[in-house]
């Protein structure tokens, strides 16, 4: 969804179902990609990442696609958990530049 | 291994009153990162490092200043504490701009 002052935008989730988060990103010579949870009063932690060569990366419950043609991401997760409840993050890197740049995020929310 | 580390937690300051964060982390990173959170926002990049003796503006660096002076370690400081630097601020450190960056759990400060 789209972002409207200081809110972040939410999704809203049954437990068991499939979520997506979506990001786009602004950099086109950005070359790596990393989904990043927050939880309440924490510091980010590392979901999956992704490199600019590829489109689509699996991992335990999650998969990350890249569509490089209109700067865009995706994080899905498959049979969300009561536990995926977070914020979530979208950061793009490139090589060149050294910064880790972090877009807006998401709030996802997972009802029982 | 304590990862990444962030001194202190919890500050509060006068307006015009100076301080520096310390950021510590332990796993031989070249790169590390300030950011500042405010509520219902994503992380926006204060000042970063890419190894020992460097630093380089983020995208909002204005009213702080970093040092790199030993690898473990980076400081971000404050000379003239204002309101509008309340936020909550995370370090992260990195092997290359190809790998995941790891957080500490954040400094949360205020300034009246």
């Amino acid at each position: 969804g789209e972002s409207v002052g200081l809110h972040l935008p939410t999704l809203s989730v049954q437990e068991g179902d499939n979520s997506i988060i979506n990001c786009a990103y602004s950099n086109s010579a950005s070359d790596y990609f990393i989904w990043y949870k927050q939880e309440s009063g924490k510091g980010p932690q590392f979901i999956i990442d992704i490199r600019s060569n590829m489109d689509k990366r699996q991992g335990q419950r999650v998969t990350v696609l890249l569509n490089k043609t209109v700067k865009h991401l995706s994080l899905q997760i498959a049979a969300t958990q009561p536990g995926d409840s977070a914020v979530y993050f979208c950061a793009e890197s490139y090589n060149q530049g050294g910064k880790l740049i972090f877009g807006q995020g998401t709030e996802l929310s997972v009802k029982p | 291994n304590a990862g990444v580390t962030q001194t202190p937690k919890f500050r509060v300051l006068k307006t015009g009153q100076s301080m520096t964060l310390l950021c510590a982390q332990d796993m031989n990173h070249e790169y590390m990162y300030w950011y500042r959170q405010d509520p219902g926002m994503g992380l926006r990049l204060i000042h970063y490092s890419v190894g020992e003796g460097t630093t380089a503006k983020g995208e909002v660096p204005d009213g702080y200043n970093v040092s790199r002076l030993k690898k473990q370690n980076f400081l971000l400081g404050l000379e003239s504490a204002a309101p509008s630097q309340t936020s909550v601020y995370f370090c992260a450190s990195s092997y290359s701009p190809f790998t995941e960056a790891f957080f500490g759990q954040g400094t949360r400060l205020t300034v009246v």
